[in-house]
């Protein structure tokens, strides 16, 4: 139980162009949705939480209007990354938390690896 | 300003013998502690947890140590084996349900046969 994809598994973009990543938790019903960035040999930095219905919280440092996230229903986030560049290449990995016995677990996705060229 | 800190970039351990990963943290806030373990290209799993209120919590092989007044949580995996070798993330959170996580940078572990 508790798995979570994330498509595409990998996208190639050019410069410019809009991305959309989706999260989906294939097995329950996610109460809050989570999206971390990670670049190479670093940290996975928490870049929004999200809850269904209601609009994105972002961290500080992170542009809402760049990194657009639609949490539709308790199954499914998406982030769209807009006018991408080269800078914007990282691993993209979504999580999700149940709400119910494992409060404070979250439920990772495979990540999303985005190449902008 | 980095709150979890994994001072080690990287751990090499026979197979057989213990690994011990380090993690030491500065927000006295955080009140529930995680291991997650990753693989290149893979999401984190999830491996153990422990909260402020114990200083140990055992899964099998995997043991996780809190040493509250040091801000320190150390992961401890004895035997290691060769599927052990991967990135071990610590991570802690300070509220309750649908807490935002702060990971650590990572150690690479690496059990040699």
């Amino acid at each position: 139980g508790a798995v979570v994809s994330q498509h595409p598994s990998w996208v190639i973009c050019k410069s410019g162009t809009s991305v959309k990543i989706e999260c989906r938790s294939l097995d329950f019903q996610a109460t809050t949705m989570f999206w971390y960035r990670q670049f190479p040999k670093q940290s996975l930095m928490l870049m929004a939480t999200s809850n269904e219905g209601s609009k994105a919280t972002y961290e500080q440092g992170v542009e809402k209007d760049k990194f657009l996230i639609n949490h539709a229903s308790l199954t499914l986030s998406t982030l769209t990354v807009t006018s991408a560049h080269p800078e914007d290449s990282s691993f993209y990995i979504c999580s999700a938390t149940t709400g119910g016995a494992f409060d404070n677990e979250q439920f990772f996705g495979p990540g999303t690896r985005l190449t902008v060229l | 300003d980095q709150q979890v800190k994994q001072n080690s970039p990287s751990l090499s351990v026979q197979e057989g013998r213990i690994s011990i990963l380090n993690c030491d943290y500065t927000n006295s806030m955080f009140d529930y502690f995680l291991w997650y373990k990753k693989y290149p290209a893979e999401g984190p799993t999830f491996l153990i947890s422990i909260s402020s209120i114990k200083d140990k919590n055992e899964d099998g092989r995997f043991t996780v140590f809190l040493n509250k007044s040091a801000k320190h949580l150390s992961l401890h995996i004895v035997p290691s084996q060769p599927g052990d070798s991967a990135v071990y993330f610590c991570a802690a959170s300070g509220e309750t349900s649908g807490s935002r996580l702060t990971f650590g940078e990572g150690t690479q572990l690496t059990v040699n046969p």
